[in-house]
């Protein structure tokens, strides 16, 4: 599987767009982007996932460069209660494994 | 509702024992899964179980047992064997193990006194 890459910690304003970058040069062509956000001592919650279109749903958007090799998440009006660690993994659903592989995320704190 | 029920939320444990941690899930998942999480650090997988009866090893199954005898449970056993259980555990599902819409519980705070 791909490793990915995010910066450790963001800060966002309520009410503003959050974009949290993810990195994954080295995804291959069956592999898929997943986001998972955690907040403070609960279990993770399942966001959005892509391939190669960009996504929308009711919590966010996901945007997939044309060369897949990055991503972006966007939560379009954040508030306080989006404050969470936030995961980009990257999925091969045809690899040995199958298994999610949680990095450390990243830490976005949204401010008043 | 459908969901994923961990129990209890915190537990305690003397040095030496073993202990049991509950997983329930009412999603008709097929796929199930164990996760420890240490302070400021990422999800590491313990054991996971594509279907009754069948489960293997994660990362760091050293020290740990689990058991799938139905499809419904999947029970983590922390053994005196495992050198630093102190940690949370997340339990996890999903449809199979090659879809990665994962649904956790909320998880078991254990620690070891």
């Amino acid at each position: 599987d791909a490793k990915t890459t995010q910066p450790t910690s963001m800060d966002c304003a309520e009410g503003r767009a959050a974009n949290l970058p993810c990195n994954h040069s080295t995804i291959s062509g069956n592999e898929y982007v997943y986001w998972y956000r955690q907040i403070h001592s609960q279990g993770p919650q399942y966001i959005i996932h892509g391939l190669k279109n960009n996504e929308t749903n009711e919590m966010a958007s996901l945007i997939i460069t044309e060369d897949r090799k990055s991503s972006t998440l966007i939560l379009p009006h954040a508030t306080l209660r989006d404050t969470a660690v936030y995961y980009c993994i990257a999925l091969n659903y045809g690899g040995s494994q199958g298994n999610l592989i949680f990095g450390k995320g990243t830490k976005l704190s949204v401010k008043p | 509702d459908g969901g994923i029920t961990q129990s209890p939320k915190y537990l305690f444990r003397k040095e030496g024992q073993n202990v049991t941690l509950s997983c329930e899930q009412n999603l008709n998942h097929d796929a199930m899964y164990w996760y420890r999480q240490d302070p400021g650090q990422g999800l590491r997988l313990i054991y996971y179980s594509q279907i009754v009866n069948d489960f293997q090893k994660g990362d760091i199954a050293e020290g740990y047992s689990v058991s799938r005898e139905k499809k419904e449970s999947f029970p983590l056993t922390v053994t005196s064997a495992q050198k630093n259980p102190t940690a949370f555990y997340l339990c996890a599902s999903s449809p199979s193990r090659r879809q990665g819409g994962y649904t956790f519980g909320s998880g078991t705070r254990l620690t070891v006194v």
